[in-house]
């Protein structure tokens, strides 16, 4: 299967200020997507992004998909944000793949 | 539009036992799917219906478990016997169609623990 790595494994962050996590992955991909588990385990969905850029308030995201890799940008952090950011990415038809995940801790 | 639902929240259960979890995919969506993420590792694909039919199961770990999306709606996936490697949390996703250009929408996850 495609192998994802995602990059910093651990980010601690004082509120209010703005990180950026990195996914790489090994081959092409059909579909990117960005998840959020939240303390409660909970996987809520970011972002959709084979490829481009997209905004949803103070995230936004960019799959280069040329270059394997997309980025994750949280600006103006709140401590809401904390939990575990997953990277997936599908190129067989059907199943994801996903990443180990970056665990984030926003601090007051 | 209702997302995903999955039920129960979170399952408590002693080794031995059994336990069935059950997904509610969007509506209109033909495409189940079933990811787990055990022992803190990284989530991993369980197995693909397309409506009522398994397209694939590649990622079912033994026959301990045991998936079915009976009627091509809800699904349900057993676990019998339990053991205590299979906590984690079970997530659902659906999706319209599948591969390029198909967005799968994940539920909220299932937490088991078996002690």
């Amino acid at each position: 299967g495609i192998q994802v790595e995602q990059s910093p494994p651990d980010l601690i962050l004082q509120e209010g200020a703005n990180s950026t996590l990195r996914c790489n992955f090994s081959d092409s991909v059909n579909n990117l997507q960005w998840f959020h588990q939240n303390p409660w385990g909970q996987l809520i969905n970011l972002f959709y992004i084979p490829s481009g850029t997209k905004q949803n308030g103070r995230l936004s995201a960019t799959t280069v998909a040329t270059e394997r890799y997309s980025l994750l940008y949280i600006s103006s952090s709140q401590t809401t944000d904390s939990g575990v950011y997953f990277c997936a990415v599908e190129n067989t038809g059907n199943q994801f793949y996903f990443g180990t995940g970056t665990s984030l801790t926003v601090i007051p | 539009e209702a997302g995903v639902t999955q039920f129960p929240s979170h399952s408590v259960i002693e080794k031995g036992q059994t336990v069935t979890l059950r997904c509610d995919p969007i509506s209109g969506h033909d495409n189940l799917y079933w990811y787990r993420r055990v022992m803190g590792k990284e989530i991993k694909f369980l197995l693909h219906f397309v409506k009522e039919s398994k397209q694939d199961e590649s990622g079912m770990p033994n026959n301990r478990f045991l998936a079915e999306r009976t009627g091509g709606t809800y699904s349900t996936l057993k676990v019998q016997p339990a053991e205590l490697e299979d906590s984690g949390v079970y997530f659902c996703a659906s999706s319209q169609g599948w591969g390029r250009g198909n967005e799968q929408f994940f539920g909220p996850g299932t937490r088991l623990t078996v002690l």
